[in-house]
């Protein structure tokens, strides 16, 4: 099993919609993030926690909710999709090592 | 706050030529770090680069840490075809939170 398991792969949802895309880990990290990869923007943080009560806002949190589940789990949500949220979205953890990706999500708002 | 400025955003080379892609930040860094992302993949961690001219080498992969902790650079000698992909440099600051530059895309001619 992957160390970082996200769900769905793949989805598209209608503007309007909530959406929650699911972030898992096996890694036993307390730090976790949600990333945001569009072409030529690289990766955009969108909200990371660093432990299970600790829930902080990234550059580009606006649209987005969280929610820290428990250490292992980290969800996303979009209250109202819209299409410029198309885009391929990252969970990740990290030690002092480094971080450690999740596979994407690739969401499409139409 | 903090900004990673990495180039160039594309290169692209013939099998066997060299490879460099440079990154440079705002403020001073606390590390550095360098990501792989293989084309429709996420991103892997390559290295971590903690010290003042700090270089640290990877079989044909040379990385490199500035003296003053605010640029770094990722070398390639003789380009094979399976080093295609996205590298990414991220800055590490005080929190273990990172802050990645925008990728270069290495392509590759056989």
């Amino acid at each position: 099993d992957a160390d970082v398991t996200q769900t769905p792969r793949n989805r598209i949802t209608k503007t309007g919609k909530r959406i929650m895309l699911e972030c898992s880990q096996t890694k036993g990290h307390d730090r976790m993030y949600w990333y945001r990869q569009d072409p030529g923007l690289g990766l955009r943080l969108i909200y990371y926690s660093f432990d299970v009560k600790d829930i902080n806002k990234g550059e580009i949190s606006d649209g987005y909710s969280v929610s820290r589940q428990a250490q292992a789990k980290f969800s996303l949500s979009l209250e109202s999709a819209i299409p410029n949220q198309t885009a391929l979205y990252f969970c990740a953890t990290s030690d002092f090592l480094g971080y450690t990706f999740g596979s994407g999500t690739r969401l499409t708002v139409v | 706050g903090q900004q990673v400025m990495q180039i160039p955003q594309y290169q692209h080379v013939q099998e066997g030529e060299d490879f460099t892609t440079y990154c440079n930040s705002s403020t001073t860094l606390s590390n550095i770090q360098w990501y792989k992302q293989r084309p429709g993949g996420h991103p892997v961690f390559l290295i971590q680069l903690v010290k003042s001219g700090e270089v640290k080498k990877q079989k044909r992969l040379t990385f490199q840490f500035g003296e003053a902790k605010k640029n770094s650079s990722l070398h390639i000698t003789a380009t094979q075809t399976t080093d295609v992909g996205t590298y990414f440099c991220a800055g590490g600051g005080s929190n273990y939170k990172l802050t990645f530059g925008k990728g270069t895309l290495l392509t590759v001619n056989p």
